[in-house]
């Protein structure tokens, strides 16, 4: 298997415009997450889904995030306008089950950079 | 509030010189520690999942412990390849999400 993939691995934007991250996670898992990883804060859990369906977004800083998983093999992460404070590197990961028996397996992550 | 804090935040080691990362925390419940290992510019890769005080797990030269309280990484006689970022990461409350330390950045110099 190719492992999860997200596209871009790097995006440099302005504020303002509208960001738009992807991942297509490992086949046959039915977990999928959603991370941002700054200096500061450290590795911090956005939102994740269970066969397609969100079960805890709570993690999501602001109404400008929005996640959406239209089917099995694709997830989006939308920033929509994008803050300086937004620059982070994105992980994406996926689980076979759930994220506390099951490995979570972490995408390259995108490096976001908002000017 | 759960906590995870790791120490120290960095350590350099020389190639065969053992040591120790400490990863502590404060949540009621715990429902599994995890150990992850992260390297420049890649997403997280698992290590470990401990389960309960006493548990003990080994994968080549380190060796995850479990207390009530706090886990340790075990080093033994490392080598520069395992120079890498270790996160440790516990269930917040009765939710599925993980929370993360910031890591401890290993450095073995040859």
């Amino acid at each position: 298997d190719a492992g999860v993939i997200q596209s871009p691995r790097h995006e440099v934007t302005e504020m303002g415009q509208e960001v738009t991250l992807r991942c297509k996670p490992i086949s046959g898992h039915d977990y999928l997450f959603w991370y941002r990883q700054t200096m500061m804060r450290g590795l911090e859990l956005l939102i994740y889904f269970n066969n397609n369906v969100p079960i805890d977004d709570s993690g999501m800083p602001e109404d400008r995030f929005s996640a959406k998983m239209p089917n099995a093999s694709f997830s989006t992460l939308k920033i929509q306008p994008s803050e300086p404070r937004d620059s982070a590197v994105y992980f994406c990961a996926s689980s076979l089950s759930g994220p506390l028996r099951e490995t979570q397996y972490f995408g390259p992550g995108t490096r976001l950079l908002v000017l | 509030e759960d906590q995870v804090t790791q120490s120290p935040e960095a350590l350099r080691l020389q190639e065969g010189e053992s040591s120790s990362l400490n990863c502590s925390y404060t949540v009621s419940g715990l429902r599994g520690l995890f150990w992850y290992r992260q390297d420049p510019g890649k997403g997280p890769e698992f290590l470990f999942t401990l389960y309960s005080a006493g548990e003990e797990k080994e994968k080549e030269r380190l060796k995850a412990t479990l207390t009530k309280k706090e886990s340790f990484l075990h080093i033994t006689a490392p080598k520069p390849e395992d120079s890498a970022t270790y996160l440790c990461a516990v269930p917040q409350g009765g939710s599925e999400k993980l929370v993360f330390g910031k890591g401890t950045k290993l450095t073995v110099n040859p």
